[in-house]
């Protein structure tokens, strides 16, 4: 398996402009989670899934942020409209129900909004 | 975990010296407990895990020590090599919230010297 696969690795954007981060999990994987790292705040979660149902999204900073997980092998994060402050590094990351702490984490998303 | 500052604690170790990266944790209810490594430009890679009825796990050279006493929990790296230079965060979770995600700590730095 190649891991969890998140793209785009980078992205440039506009304030106000949509963006759409994507997450393909680790096949048989149970959850499903989205991270967000910044150097202020750390590794925060922000919402994840089981067996593709949103159990916890508290983490979701506000309404501009959505996600969604339309079936086991993809899921997607976006944020519209996107703000200086969004700026960060995402992560998603998938485990199985029976290690939940040996969660597998894609490379992340470098998101830069300006 | 805590919300992160700006700068990371950071352990400067000699190549083959043994280190001790330490963390101490909060809620008294958590009972899993991770520590995760992080690469410059990579994701969160799982090292090592302890539930809250041992207090010393062993891996390839690295052990887990838990005081719940005190709430503190330690990650020594047995002869460090360059390689091990990354950022260091312990996680934790607690089964009793059924909650799966994990709380990620600050973390702490590690440089290896040659």
């Amino acid at each position: 398996d190649a891991g969890v696969i998140q793209s785009p690795r980078h992205e440039v954007t506009e304030m106000g402009q949509e963006v759409t981060l994507r997450c393909k999990p680790i096949s048989g994987h149970d959850y499903l989670f989205w991270y967000r790292q910044t150097m202020m705040r750390g590794l925060e979660l922000l919402i994840y899934f089981n067996n593709n149902v949103p159990i916890d999204d508290s983490g979701m900073p506000e309404d501009r942020f959505s996600a969604k997980m339309p079936n086991a092998s993809f899921s997607t994060l976006k944020i519209q409209p996107s703000e200086p402050r969004d700026s960060a590094v995402y992560f998603c990351a998938s485990s199985w129900a029976s290690s939940p702490g040996e969660a597998f984490f894609g490379q992340g998303t470098r998101l830069t909004v300006v | 975990g805590e919300s992160v500052g700006l700068h990371l604690p950071t352990l400067s170790v000699q190549e083959g010296d043994n280190s001790i990266i330490n963390c101490a944790y909060s809620n008294s209810a958590s009972d899993y407990f991770i520590w995760y490594k992080q690469e410059s430009g990579k994701g969160p890679q799982f090292i090592i895990d302890i539930r809250s009825n041992m207090d010393k796990r062993q891996g390839q050279r690295v052990t887990v020590l838990l005081n719940k006493t005190v709430k503190h929990l330690s990650l020594q790296i047995a002869a460090t090599q360059p390689g091990d230079s990354a950022v260091y965060f312990c996680a934790e979770n607690s089964k009793d919230t059924g909650r799966r995600a994990l709380t990620f700590g600050s973390g702490t730095r590690l440089q290896v010297q040659p």
